[in-house]
């Protein structure tokens, strides 16, 4: 069965520091995978994606990830957070359906 | 409107009322959801629509009840409810071929409260 982990439900940055959320998965074939992110009050926002091809994945917003078959990772990153950056992020394995990590919620400081 | 969107935004109702949250994509996409979104739990897949055909259905109380009439309109009949049916129902949709993976598009949600 297909599985996402998020590790650590909520992670806190300093603004223009480098931003790390991190998520595995399992899975018996090359998944597709995705980056969601929720602001509060808001549905969820596709910031990037990975299907086939290239494994460094570029998001809107700054974010990046990169898909890791040997490591069964795809970690999202940002250089320099923002402030505005603030949100739930989740991530999510599509193989028939979208399965979503737990979510982890990415604080701020300035 | 643009994107997908879901009315109400808020809703509070009593275990005993009857309600219906309704969602409406303005994609062209043949693929609608349900998901149910509590605290502190990953989204949980409720319903899944495909070509206005109901294609899954995850073990979802009987109190819930989804109905998709046209590829553009998603509803979702409450009855009965209970205090733990409180949480963020998001709606979604995508444009599913079959052959290649494609994202959702999710609405903003109704934020439910069961009194």
């Amino acid at each position: 069965a297909q599985s996402v982990t998020q590790l650590g439900s909520h992670v806190s940055v300093s603004e223009g520091a480098l931003v790390l959320l991190r998520c595995n998965y399992s899975s018996s074939v090359p998944p597709y995978l995705f980056w969601y992110v929720q602001y509060p009050n808001q549905g969820l926002q596709l910031l990037l994606k990975y299907t086939t091809g290239a494994t460094l994945v570029k998001g809107i917003n700054g974010f990046e990830a990169e898909f890791k078959k040997s490591e069964t990772s795809f970690h999202l990153t940002k250089p320099s957070a923002h402030m505005s950056d603030a949100a739930e992020y989740f991530c999510a394995v599509k193989k028939g359906k979208l399965i979503f990590g737990q979510g982890t919620e990415l604080s701020v400081k300035p | 409107e643009t994107g997908v969107t879901q009315t109400p935004r808020h809703l509070v109702m009593g275990m005993t009322n009857k309600k219906s949250l309704k969602c409406e994509q303005h994609l062209g996409h043949n693929a609608m959801y349900w998901y149910k979104q509590s605290a502190k739990k990953p989204l949980e897949l409720m319903f899944v629509y495909s070509l206005e055909e109901r294609v899954e259905n995850n073990s979802v109380p009987s109190r819930f009840s989804p109905e998709c009439p046209n590829s553009s309109h998603l509803f979702l009949h409450l009855h009965t409810l209970q205090p733990e049916d409180s949480a963020l129902y998001l709606c979604a949709s995508s444009q599913e071929s079959g052959t290649r993976p494609t994202e959702q598009y999710f609405g903003p949600g109704t934020r439910l409260t069961v009194t």
